[in-house]
């Protein structure tokens, strides 16, 4: 079965530097998550989009920014990288806006910045 | 504010042992909850899910039970093994918080054979 593609799966930045991550969210999915997990940490909520509009919105930086585009896949744009925006990207899909639709989860991107 | 608690931080068991996993979470106005687990560096992988109108779900050894009433959830191994070592994450969907999942910090489990 096809699951949630995330691109690049590594990345390494400067810092003030930018960098763009994809998602590719399961075929029929119209809603797309994205999630940053520091090292030892949680999984936390940075922002969602359904059906190409922002859903919903979470801890999620100024400099960064995202967008859902008509083939339903999604950007997340860092700009200004930081040393403390090293963490693991998740992108998530699901088929509904989150009630009773499960999230399915990507590979994540491991973004370093030195 | 939604909190997701789950005790206890790490585990040690020899195989074979059945263990529970505990997961709390403060307000009881939840939609779902999904138990996940995650390798070391690698990503999340959807174990079973919750539905708010339910109150367990089986899946092979492992099974997950929900009592919203008291912001309980429970994963149940059977007879562990080393390949289950991992780390175990709780999340919940809460209405106020739209469609966003709520993670616990997670419970790291070590099977050794």
């Amino acid at each position: 079965a096809a699951g949630v593609i995330q691109s690049p799966r590594h990345l390494i930045k400067e810092k003030r530097e930018t960098a763009t991550l994809k998602c590719y969210p399961i075929p029929r999915h119209d809603t797309v998550y994205w999630y940053q997990q520091g090292p030892g940490q949680d999984p936390q909520f940075l922002i969602s989009f359904y059906e190409k509009m922002q859903s919903d919105k979470g801890s999620i930086p100024d400099r960064f920014s995202a967008q859902q585009f008509s083939d339903y896949h999604s950007e997340l744009n860092m700009s200004s990288l930081e040393l403390g925006d090293s963490a693991l990207y998740f992108c998530a899909s699901s088929s509904a806006p989150g009630l009773l639709d499960e999230q399915f989860f990507g590979p994540g991107t491991r973004l370093t910045v030195l | 504010k939604q909190e997701v608690t789950q005790i206890p931080a790490a585990l040690s068991v020899p195989e074979g042992e059945n263990l529970v996993l505990n997961c709390s979470f403060t307000d009881s106005a939840i939609y779902n909850l999904q138990w996940f687990r995650q390798d070391p560096g690698k990503g999340l992988t959807s174990l079973l899910l919750i539905q708010s109108s339910q109150r367990e779900q089986t899946s092979g050894r492992l099974n997950a039970s929900l009592d919203k009433s008291s912001g309980r959830s429970t994963l149940y191994i059977a007879a562990s093994q080393p390949g289950d070592s991992a780390t175990y994450l709780c999340a919940v969907y809460v209405d106020q918080a739209g469609t966003a999942l709520i993670f616990g910090k997670g419970t790291t489990l070590s099977v050794s054979s």
